[in-house]
């Protein structure tokens, strides 16, 4: 059976701090691996990653494939109090979107 | 960038009737479109993978006869929730794949029923 897993599930740190979230993953036929953050509603995206060990940046958050170990992470540097949110790890499997339960990140003033 | 609509946002019914969610791809067509339910303080569940023109798949668990799903168009897919009732209370959000695998996922704003 196809299995996201993240990792922490919580984390709690100061503003200015850098973060690392982790995701693997175990699934036929593997697509895409999806980061979004979740905040109030919809989750908003905010990588896709098809390739290994191709860096994808935007602004402070950067998040890397790595096929072999079937991870990713999502590194957040300088972190602030509106990066607090639910970080979701997203694996395109087949027809399938497979949801990891989420790393819930909070950034204390 | 793309937008995905659902209507409406909210719903309250009383229970044992039925609900319907719709999910509209504005600019752009979806041959794929996913429900999901989300629990509070809770990820979301996937619930089932709506593919234009075909039977919804869903996912275990996910009772077929109670959400049914229906997606007749390119840019339109339904949720319906029969015979609701108040466990049937959530957060139901859609999400569009635009263009052909990998593509991007578009999602909706979601909708949250509560069923008195």
């Amino acid at each position: 059976e196809d299995k996201v897993v993240q990792s922490p599930l919580s984390l709690v740190v100061h503003e200015g701090d850098t973060v690392t979230l982790n995701c693997s993953y175990e699934v036929t036929n593997f697509r895409s691996l999806l980061w979004y953050k979740q905040e109030k509603k919809a989750p908003t995206f905010l990588f896709m990653l098809t390739s290994s060990g191709i860096e994808k940046k935007s602004g402070r958050l950067s998040s890397i494939l790595d096929k072999k170990e079937l991870s990713s992470i999502l590194n957040i540097t300088a972190t602030q109090t509106g990066d607090s949110a639910i970080y979701l790890c997203a694996v395109e499997a087949g027809v399938s979107l497979r949801f990891g339960a989420g790393t819930r990140l909070t950034v204390k003033p | 960038g793309a937008v995905v609509s659902q209507h409406p946002s909210r719903v309250i019914c009383k229970s044992g009737t039925s609900v319907k969610i719709e999910c509209r791809s504005l600019d752009f067509q979806a041959t794929t479109m996913f429900w999901y339910r989300q629990f509070p303080k809770q990820s979301l569940m996937l619930m089932a993978t709506s593919n234009e023109g075909s039977k919804a798949t869903y996912e275990q668990g996910v009772e077929k006869d109670k959400f049914l799903i229906n997606h007749a168009s390119l840019t339109l897919s339904t949720l319906t929730v029969t015979s609701a009732h108040p466990e049937d209370s959530s957060f139901y959000i859609c999400s569009a794949l635009a263009g052909p695998y990998p593509g991007e996922l578009f999602f909706g704003e979601g909708s949250r029923l509560t069923v008195l």
